[in-house]
């Protein structure tokens, strides 16, 4: 079964950039089968997708924030990353690392991880 | 994008009760819909997905009907474990994923 971890800094100064991992156990990051994604929720408000990696290094990021974003993946590592440049007090959510199924075209999240609360200020 | 808007946006309900949430699209998304569940401080939890199918594990009080642009969550008696947040989810157009504002289950 996977295990998702969100590892990084809570508090990120507003105008720099925000850096996430996501490290994954029970299963291979280089999996055909699977699509790695970012996923964050600000305080007391709903979801939002924020992009997806595949193996491969092909993205799919969301055209709201896709300026901003770069998901990257580290196959020696079984981990893939986040950053997101500029960062403003908006920025400040739990961030969450999820799967879903490459194979399918339903974009269902299946595994996620825990969440880690990142907070933008001076 | 596509907008979903969930309703209603909280209820309250008494174990046992039978709840019904509707999930609605902006455009069609034939049964491109996913439901989730998320307790206080936890990351959300997938229940159902294609509209209708039961994530392996998720009991069978819940239950997903819908395709189109109008879809339903139910559960069909209230368990106090079911106290949480419901999100639809729709991945008919991926660029971008959307969710629903969410609804919160409360306690009567």
């Amino acid at each position: 079964q996977l295990q998702l971890q969100e590892s990084g800094p809570g508090l990120v100064k507003p105008s720099e950039t925000l850096s996430l991992t996501c490290t994954v156990s029970g299963g291979s990051i280089s999996s055909s089968s699977y699509y790695w994604g970012w996923i964050r929720q600000p305080p007391g408000k709903g979801l939002e997708w924020i992009g997806s990696i595949y193996y491969s290094g092909s993205t799919y990021d969301n055209p709201s924030l896709k300026s901003r974003v770069t998901i990257s993946v580290d196959t020696s590592k079984n981990q893939f990353s986040l950053k997101l440049s500029s960062v403003t007090a908006a920025d400040t959510a739990v961030y969450y690392c999820a799967t879903h199924k490459s194979y399918s075209s339903d974009w269902y999240l299946d595994y996620w991880g825990q969440g880690a609360l990142v907070t933008v200020s001076s | 994008d596509i907008q979903m808007t969930q309703s209603p946006s909280s209820l309250s309900a008494s174990v046992g009760d039978r709840v019904t949430i509707t999930c609605r699209a902006s455009h069609t998304i034939s049964s491109y819909l996913n439901w989730y569940q998320q307790k206080p401080g936890k990351a959300p939890k997938l229940l159902i997905y294609a509209a209708s199918t039961l994530q392996s594990g998720v009991p069978s009080r819940f239950s997903g009907s819908g395709s189109g642009t109008d879809f339903t969550l139910t559960i069909s008696s209230l368990q106090p474990e079911d106290f949480a947040t419901y999100y639809c989810q729709q991945s008919y157009t991926t660029l971008p994923l959307t969710f629903g504002g969410g609804t919160k289950v409360e306690i009567k």
